[in-house]
């Protein structure tokens, strides 16, 4: 079993749509929670990050955490087709000062007009 | 703020040769650079951890004499490929850590655009 489970996608929506992006990981130890967005052939661009379980806000984002399914998510509302592109979840240890990063593959999003 | 520029943006090379990427930290100092490893539709790879002034920590698996890396000042962080063999064709990513802290999570890595490298 990986650490970090991701759908790489792609999921296509609607101009307009709520998305919603999700990971699972394994490791316990995680404690450190980020999303990044990725554009092709670029590199990642953070999008979110939170330390504890719950919801943080961010304008169209919502980051959700649930440590006791180890399971995150990412909301985004009003979706735009400037949105359109790779989501990478990615987590961290408390124990390696939160540095050592472990993404998910990503998930394609598709935005059509 | 916390822009991380990488060069070059793409290099095509003859196997064999060596070829070297800088990564820098333009705005900000960073004490930690990390270089990873995205391969097509797979998740960056964590390579390895540099400290300026310090060497290179290597994750495992990864040949710390092919993939050379110098931290040599608290902006500058370079990679270099030895030897280079058409495996290592990959798309190649630093990202760095502010001195310091940066925003309230002072944990937050800033990524460069990315090298991308093809081995002939």
């Amino acid at each position: 079993q990986k650490e970090v489970e991701q759908d790489p996608g792609p999921l296509s929506v609607p101009e307009g749509a709520i998305v919603s992006l999700n990971c699972t990981y394994s490791n316990s130890a995680f404690q450190y929670f980020m999303w990044y967005r990725q554009y092709s052939r670029k590199g990642p661009e953070l999008l979110m990050y939170t330390y504890s379980s719950g919801n943080k806000e961010d304008g169209r984002f919502t980051a959700q955490v649930d440590k006791s399914s180890k399971y995150i998510s990412l909301f985004i509302r009003d979706s735009q087709p400037s949105d359109s592109a790779t989501y990478l979840c990615a987590m961290a240890p408390r124990y390696s000062g939160y540095s050592t990063l472990t993404f998910g593959k990503g998930t394609m999003l598709l935005v059509s007009p | 703020g916390a822009v991380v520029s990488q060069h070059p943006s793409w290099v095509i090379c003859k196997s064999g040769t060596s070829v070297k990427i800088e990564c820098r930290s333009l705005d900000f100092q960073a004490t930690t650079m990390f270089w990873y490893r995205q391969f097509p539709k797979q998740s960056l790879m964590l390579m390895a951890t540099s400290n300026e002034g310090s060497k290179a920590t290597y994750e495992q698996g990864v040949e710390k004499d092919k993939f050379l890396i110098n931290h040599a000042s608290l902006t500058l962080s370079t990679l270099t490929v030895t030897s280079a063999h058409p495996e290592d064709s990959s798309f190649y990513i630093c990202s760095a850590r502010v001195a310091g802290g940066y925003g309230q999570g002072g944990s937050e890595q800033f990524f460069g655009p990315g090298t991308r490298l093809t081995v002939l």
